[in-house]
């Protein structure tokens, strides 16, 4: 168990709908970040938040927004949904903003299915 | 930009073989190299890391050796088990671009079956 929280652990919808995950980092991470994994494109980073700021962004779509709360934990909403974002969403959590030393643990990913 | 290229499976073995999977990156700066493991409808586990030329990361039995003149983190397993089966990922997180935070770039993955 790493520590790391997410909700719902599976999620069907239909396509132009919104979805919102949620992630709850561990206990004094401040870093969380956001990885989808689909078959065709592997796993890509999509977005990294730091005490509640956006830090860094990886190939996120317009569609897709993120933010992290006072209390650390972190929504990605995904919205007007289509087939292709059908996918497993991670979120993974550091101590840090960046450096060698720190380490992202990942939570049991959000499966995501799109009908 | 920066990349991870690692072999690309499925790679079967039987118990107690002798397993490695390669790994090479290209990165601006100065990387950590990484080693995570997928079992089967779990989440992404760290395996193992390293953080400079010439260290090693070990666990579990895994070891892999940061190779900076060959641009390689291979890992290696002397006998596997079954319990062995999984995804394993490598990753780097690239030094240089501390400014723009800290994420991780990944390879394709490569699944390893263990057969009894």
């Amino acid at each position: 168990d790493s520590g790391v929280t997410q909700t719902p652990k599976h999620l069907i919808t239909a396509t132009g709908q919104r979805v919102t995950l949620r992630c709850s980092p561990r206990s004094g991470d401040l870093s969380v970040y956001w990885y989808q994994q689909s078959l065709d494109q592997g796993l890509q980073f999509l977005i990294q938040y730091y005490n509640g700021e956006e830090r860094a962004k990886g190939n996120i779509l317009e569609r897709f927004s993120a933010q992290q709360f006072p209390d650390l934990h972190s929504e990605l909403n995904l919205s007007s949904l289509e087939l292709g974002d059908s996918a497993l969403y991670f979120c993974a959590s550091s101590a840090l903003l960046a450096g060698g030393t720190d380490t992202q643990y990942f939570g049991p990913g959000t499966r995501l299915t799109v009908l | 930009g920066d990349s991870v290229t690692q072999m690309e499976g499925p790679v079967t073995l039987s118990e107690e073989a002798f397993l490695t999977i390669n790994c090479t990156y290209t990165a601006t700066g100065y990387p950590s190299l990484f080693w995570y493991v997928q079992y089967p409808g779990e989440g992404l586990q760290l395996l193992l890391k390293a953080t400079k030329a010439d260290d090693k990361g070990s666990n579990k039995g895994f070891e892999a050796t940061y190779r900076k003149e060959t641009t390689s983190f291979h890992l290696e397993k002397g006998s596997v088990q079954v319990s062995d089966s999984a995804v394993y990922f490598c990753a780097l997180s690239d030094l240089m671009i501390k400014a723009a935070g800290n994420k991780l770039t990944f390879g394709g993955g490569t699944r390893v079956l263990v057969k009894p």
